[in-house]
């Protein structure tokens, strides 16, 4: 059972343009989520995360969108630059008890960006 | 660099054997988690330790076993290796893993992998 879902398994963008990476969970437990970006032969690398208390965080290039009621975020990257290229991960955590707060990851989501 | 280091950064060993991975935390972070990342999966949970004690399990099969010693390193013990064993296995760390009932701060660092083949 998937709890957390990256439909796209790439995207393709033009340098400049936005691009924008969608994530849809089904456990209404979480309360927090986190976006993370992958080059290969590399560890996953934290970009930018929200609250359940928010529906929007900003960090420069980077938007997360947070739409509770649908279940789904969504990070935007304007512009899109080729460096941005890499493999993006949405993961959501819940507070299970204790400080128990593993990560659940999607699948991700290739984004290349042509110059 | 995250500062979480893992070794070793490749590890080659045949089936039935038992192997050792390390990992360093980042500097003043108490809670471990240890994922591995097959081929067609993603990033699947396995275990979480916090400040030497065990806090959760995810998909972390009988034959693997971990601990986190009291300099807070980490090792994923993997034994009895099987074809299927190959993959990625990476460690993260984070601070505070959640704080006043959300999840906040729980912004976890993960280290560059071990990739581990199995012949």
């Amino acid at each position: 059972d998937q709890q957390v879902k990256q439909n796209s398994p790439s995207l393709s963008v033009q340098e400049g343009r936005i691009s924008i990476l969608n994530c849809d969970y089904t456990n209404s437990m979480f309360d927090y989520f986190l976006w993370y970006k992958k080059y290969p032969a590399e560890g996953p690398t934290f970009l930018i995360s929200i609250s359940s208390i928010k529906d929007k965080n900003e960090d420069g290039r980077f938007t997360v969108f947070l739409n509770k009621s649908a279940k789904h975020l969504s990070l935007h990257i304007v512009p899109s630059q080729p460096g941005d290229s890499a493999v993006y991960f949405c993961a959501a955590s819940a507070d299970s008890g204790g400080s128990n707060y593993k990560l659940t990851f999607g699948k991700g989501t290739l984004l290349t960006v042509n110059p | 660099d995250s500062g979480v280091t893992q070794t070793p950064k490749h590890l080659i060993t045949a089936t039935g054997q038992r192997v050792t991975l390390r990992c360093s935390p980042r500097s003043g972070d108490l809670s471990v988690y240890w994922y591995q990342q097959s081929l067609d999966q993603g990033l699947q949970f396995l275990i979480q330790y916090y400040n030497g004690e065990e806090r959760a399990k995810g998909n972390i099969l009988e034959r693997f076993s971990a601990q986190q010693f009291p300099d807070l390193h980490s090792e994923l013990n993997l034994s009895s290796l099987e074809l299927g064993d190959s993959a990625l296995y990476f460690c993260a760390s984070s601070l505070y893993p959640g704080l006043a009932g959300v999840s906040s701060y729980n912004e976890q660092f993960f280290g560059p992998g071990t990739r581990l083949t199995v012949l």
